[in-house]
């Protein structure tokens, strides 16, 4: 069974520090994985969408890094800031011809000032 | 550009009342369409994808259905509302011609059933 576990599931940190998500996953056979942020009350936005060749890939202050060995991926927020607040959803698409995206429960961040 | 609308933004409803929630995506065509539910807390939830006008494919059982009744239009209903119902739910779209295919998520509408 496809899965997407992401930890941890909350995570609290001063406004400047730095901080990594982790999301690991199980879907077989992999195509994509991509980064969502989602502000409260709001619908998800993509971050990032890495394939299987891809290594590390940035968007301004976030990076995610994808090993597919692993199946592992992470999200690393630098100098954090407030705005960052919000849940960070990790998605996996199979290559199976699949429509249908496997979403992780994300990882709820607030940034204190 | 695309955008993708969700109405009403919020809504309380009694049990046992019905719904419908509208969805529609501007400047695309023929995009793949998705119902998610979100409950306080939880991830999303997948309830319903359509590749088509009139194909609509149900993925959890529930006392939800959708319509398409046009290319651009998705709509979420239900007979009798639950309690078990209340929830965030995310209109999605993304674009059958792209190898990524992308979701981009609508801004929701927010259901409480009292």
């Amino acid at each position: 069974k496809n899965q997407v576990e992401q930890s941890p599931q909350s995570l609290i940190i001063l406004e400047g520090k730095n901080c990594t998500l982790q999301c690991n996953y199980t879907v077989s056979p992999f195509s994509n994985l991509r980064w969502y942020k989602q502000d409260t009350g709001r619908g998800p936005v993509s971050l990032t969408i890495m394939t299987f060749s891809e290594n590390t890939k940035s968007n301004g202050r976030y990076t995610a890094t994808l090993d597919a060995d692993t199946k592992q991926s992470s999200l690393h927020i630098t100098a954090s800031q407030l705005s960052d607040s919000a849940s960070y959803i990790c998605v996996v698409r199979s290559s199976g011809g699949s429509y249908i995206p496997t979403f992780g429960r994300g990882t709820s961040l607030i940034v204190h000032p | 550009s695309q955008t993708i609308h969700q109405w009403p933004a919020t809504l309380v409803q009694p049990v046992g009342s019905p719904l419908s929630l509208e969805c529609t995506v501007e400047g695309t065509s023929n995009p793949n369409l998705y119902w998610y539910r979100q409950a306080a807390g939880r991830g999303l939830q997948l309830l319903f994808y359509s590749v088509g006008i009139g194909q609509i494919s149900s993925e959890v059982p529930q006392n939800l259905s959708a319509s398409r009744p046009q290319d651009r239009q998705f709509i979420l209903s239900s007979k009798k509302l639950l309690l078990s119902d209340s929830g965030f739910y995310l209109c999605a779209w993304s674009d059958t011609n792209s190898v990524q295919e992308t979701q981009y998520f609508g801004p929701g509408t927010r259901l409480l059933v009292l």
